[in-house]
């Protein structure tokens, strides 16, 4: 069985300061996780992923995350919001040995202000 | 350009009258998957296939079916909507390994009156 928990439904930062969405997940396997983004009326992108290489995971447009094993952590942080961040963000696990079944979080809603 | 396709992007019906939704790549991925997404849910995986004639329910399979008859293709079929299916609904496809991502459709906004 695999879950994941996003911990926060919304976070709101001011452009400028650091972001930080935070991802627990729970599998019996060797997961593989994801970071997904959604912007309004639009289908999710990826953002970054890590599947049993480096723990440190660099992504496009400067997110990164990383991997805790010990923790079952898997948080997304960014130095500096842009405005352009402002969306909806969810993060996904994935059974590392048999592909198919995904889980999703309940996704972050991330609003930045100016 | 390397795309997932959904038809139609929003639709209106009513109770118990059959619909279709269409999902094609073109990019000759294995994998396939629909889900479905609503407000504080976020997605749930409906059904997935994992090559022509697999498929397999996720996590939320009850009123749907799909079939993969042919590699780019994997249509959504309510055969009878009710009004719990009102929701967005995507389309998505990867490459056929647990550390692919996957490329996902725009998205169909379903309505069952």
């Amino acid at each position: 069985a695999q879950s994941v928990t996003q911990l926060d439904s919304h976070v709101s930062v001011s452009e400028g300061t650091p972001v930080l969405l935070r991802c627990n997940y729970s599998s019996s396997y060797s997961p593989s996780l994801f970071w997904y983004v959604q912007h309004p009326n639009k289908g999710l992108q990826l953002l970054l992923k890590y599947t049993s290489a480096a723990t440190l995971v660099k992504g496009i447009n400067g997110f990164e995350a990383e991997f805790k094993k010990s923790e079952t952590s898997f948080h997304l942080t960014k130095p500096s919001a842009h405005m352009s961040d402002a969306a909806e963000y969810f993060c996904v696990v994935s059974r590392g040995t048999s592909y198919g079944k995904l889980t999703f979080g309940q996704g972050t809603i991330l609003t930045v202000h100016p | 350009e390397a795309q997932v396709t959904q038809n139609p992007r929003y639709l209106i019906t009513v109770t118990g009258k059959k619909l279709t939704v269409t999902c094609s790549q073109n990019m000759n991925h294995e994998y396939m998957s629909w889900y479905r997404q609503d407000p504080g849910l976020g997605l749930r995986q409906i059904y997935y296939s994992m090559n022509v004639e697999v498929t397999d329910k996720g996590d939320v399979p009850e009123g749907y079916k799909v079939s993969r008859k042919e590699k780019r293709n994997f249509p959504l079929i309510l055969e009878s909507p009710s009004p719990n299916q009102t929701s967005l609904y995507f389309c998505a496809s990867s490459l056929l390994s647990s550390n692919q991502p996957q490329h996902f459709g725009d998205g169909t906004r379903l309505s069952i009156l």
